[in-house]
């Protein structure tokens, strides 16, 4: 299988700063990666697909990028909105795994 | 628009059974691959299994093959998953996901239904 590793398990920051979370996986995949938001309480919502595509309706401070194994997310200037978990997920083979999730947290 | 909406989630104990159903509509469902995917309280995603549109393929996670099966029924626009030998660690919140037809993302998530394991 494929472990997907994300780090970090959790970031504290600022309505502006700018993010960076980072996902390694334990072998190539390519560019078969996507990224998630998630709210407490609610599903998960798609933010970027192919490593670096924007979801459609996903605001353009999201950014994706990276191929192999290793990716990020960037949000470029963080917004009240933001505050939630991220996870990446490999979309290569079955079983599809995700990461563990960063938590974004106000500072 | 496209909407998933499960349901069948509820208090089982351990060794029992549950169906979960999950309600599709706003897109050709027999044209789309389906999967369900599983949080534990206070824990990250988990896949559980994967069906594609005619059936023909299907795949689970580990922690459940033989024990778990999925299905659809197109006609219905529907996805099921059966849940048999139930165990405390199955205890989680489910979602059923579509995933797109281009690089197998999950493009969308129904809300979830609870399930719990607890004697």
């Amino acid at each position: 299988d494929i472990q997907v590793t994300q780090s970090p398990s959790t970031l504290s920051a600022s309505v502006g700063d700018r993010v960076t979370i980072t996902c390694r996986a334990s072998q190539s995949i390519g560019t078969w990666l996507a990224w998630y938001q998630q709210k407490p309480g609610k599903a998960p919502k798609l933010l970027i697909y192919r490593a670096s595509t924007l979801e459609s309706g996903v605001p353009s401070r999201f950014s994706g990028s990276g191929s192999g194994t290793e990716f990020t997310l960037t949000i470029s200037s963080l917004q009240p909105d933001d505050f939630a978990t991220y996870y990446c997920q490999q979309c290569r083979t079955y079983p599809w795994t995700f990461g563990q999730g960063t938590k974004v947290e106000i500072k | 628009e496209v909407q998933l909406v499960e349901s069948g989630g509820g208090l089982v104990q351990p060794g029992g059974s549950l169906r979960l159903s999950c309600a599709a509509s706003g897109f050709t469902f027999s044209s789309y691959s389906m999967n369900w995917v599983r949080q534990a309280p206070g824990k990250g995603l988990q896949w559980v299994s994967y069906i594609i549109g005619s059936s023909f393929t299907v795949y689970y996670a580990d922690s459940v093959r033989g024990r778990f099966t999925i299905s659809r029924d197109n006609a219905k626009n529907s996805l099921y998953l059966q849940m048999n030998s139930l165990r405390d660690e199955d205890t989680a919140v489910y979602y059923c996901a579509r995933a797109s037809g281009n690089y197998q993302e999950f493009d969308y998530w129904g809300q979830g239904t609870p399930v719990t394991v607890s004697s």
